[in-house]
């Protein structure tokens, strides 16, 4: 099984800063990593697929790079509505896996 | 518009059965992959199964599987998730997603609590 590990847990910023978010697999997943935002009571939205693909409908501040165990996910100036919990996925094996989530909360 | 709406949530004893079901609309099922995701309160997501198209090939998460039977009935526009042996551990939110992983439903909370 692949395990993806996110850091940091929590990143506290304020709105116009930048964030930067890791998630690091234990094996080689290619490009077929995942980014979702999650916040309270609602389900995951999907960001980015396949690495640095950017979803229907999201904004050009989110972008994701990285390729086989190393990936990044930037917001280039938080929004007041970009305070939320991030997950990242791999699709690159079976069982598809998850990491613990980045909360990036206001500081 | 897509919509995806599980139900059959609720509080089940341990050793107990479930069954949720997901109910799709503005697309058609029979066209897509499907899967199931879960959230136990406070923690991360786990996927949990995976069924193509026809039903051809599913796949488990180690968790559940012998456990919990994906199963899909596209003429009726609904996802199923049979889960027998109920543990503590399986108490979540279950999520039913597309395979575009575009689209959600809203989530199905299992308690498995005596």
């Amino acid at each position: 099984e692949i395990v993806l590990t996110q850091s940091p847990a929590t990143l506290s910023l304020s709105p116009g800063e930048r964030a930067t978010l890791s998630c690091r697999a234990s094996q080689s997943v290619s490009n077929y990593l995942a980014w979702y935002q999650q916040k309270p009571g609602q389900a995951p939205r999907l960001l980015i697929y396949d690495a640095s693909s950017r979803a229907t409908g999201i904004p050009a501040r989110f972008s994701g790079s990285g390729s086989g165990t190393d990936f990044t996910l930037t917001i280039s100036s938080l929004e007041p509505e970009d305070f939320a919990v991030y997950h990242c996925q791999q699709r690159s094996n079976w069982p598809l896996t998850f990491g613990g989530g980045t909360k990036v909360e206001i500081k | 518009e897509v919509q995806l709406v599980e139900s059959g949530g609720g509080l089940v004893q341990p050793g107990g059965s479930l069954r949720l079901s997901c109910a799709a609309s503005g697309f058609i099922l029979s066209d897509f992959y499907m899967n199931w995701v879960r959230q136990a309160p406070g923690k991360g997501l786990e996927w949990i199964s995976h069924i193509t198209t026809g039903s051809n090939n599913i796949y488990y998460a180690d968790s559940v599987k012998g456990r919990f039977t994906i199963s899909r009935d596209d003429a009726k526009n609904l996802l199923y998730l049979q889960m027998s042996s109920l543990r503590a551990e399986d108490t979540a939110v279950y999520y039913c997603v597309r395979s575009d992983w575009l689209y959600w439903g809203q989530g199905t909370l299992v308690t498995v609590s005596s």
